[in-house]
């Protein structure tokens, strides 16, 4: 069973803070990994995607990729209230799989 | 911005009833893809279709289910003999073709509820 696991929070935050959202896999075949974000009754809305160990920054979201620790994680810098939502991890190998979520509040 | 969509919105149904749940991708699309998500739970991987036939497809995707490409535009799922548990959102996928490192764009979802 190919697992991706994450934390389910909830996560709380305050406005401005640094959330950090971490994800593991356990298919060391996996070739891409993604966030999503989710708002409640909503479809998932793609953030970011990354390939290569590092990181990679996109605006307030930094993806960071670990192959050998099988770790993927997102930061949100200066988070915001609409940044309130469910972060899914997704995992690609032949075809994309998804952790549970962590659930992030915002607090003004 | 192109969109996935997905119809109807909201499926209520008796239980061993059959449904069709519809979607039309993004139109230069080649590989498309069905997803559940039971209500407080995580999105489910059903079934990936590319060239007109199944290229993966999940434990969960039993005889129960098909997938169809009736013409250019719509995508298909079809669930037979409807249960309690088959209560869920249903998302379609679509993906450009030879961008395999490129998210998946979501159709809105399709709840579908079986009574």
């Amino acid at each position: 069973q190919k697992e991706v696991e994450q934390n389910s929070g909830p996560l709380s935050v305050p406005e401005g803070a640094i959330a950090s959202l971490n994800c593991t896999y356990s298919d060391r075949g996996s070739q891409s990994f993604f966030w999503y974000r989710q708002y409640s009754g909503k479809s998932p809305e793609l953030i970011m995607f990354i390939y290569s160990n590092g990181d990679k920054e996109d605006g307030r979201f930094t993806a960071q990729l670990n192959k050998a620790s099988q770790y993927v994680s997102l930061l949100i810098r200066d988070s915001q209230p609409s940044d309130s939502a469910t972060y899914l991890c997704a995992v690609r190998g032949n075809d994309m799989r998804f952790g549970a979520g962590t659930r992030l509040t915002v607090k003004p | 911005e192109p969109e996935v969509t997905q119809t109807p919105s909201h499926q209520v149904t008796q239980m061993g009833q059959e449904v069709i749940l519809r979607c039309v991708p993004i139109s230069n699309h080649l590989y498309f893809y069905w997803y559940r998500q039971i209500l407080g739970q995580k999105v489910e991987f059903l079934v990936s279709f590319y060239n007109n036939e199944i290229s993966e497809k999940s434990e969960i995707f039993d005889d129960q289910f098909s997938v169809e490409r009736p013409d250019g535009s719509n995508f298909t799922l079809k669930i037979r003999s409807t249960k309690l548990e088959d209560s869920a959102m249903y998302f379609c996928a679509s993906q450009k073709a030879g961008v395999s490192n490129y998210g998946y764009t979501f159709g809105s979802g399709t709840r579908l509820t079986v009574v």
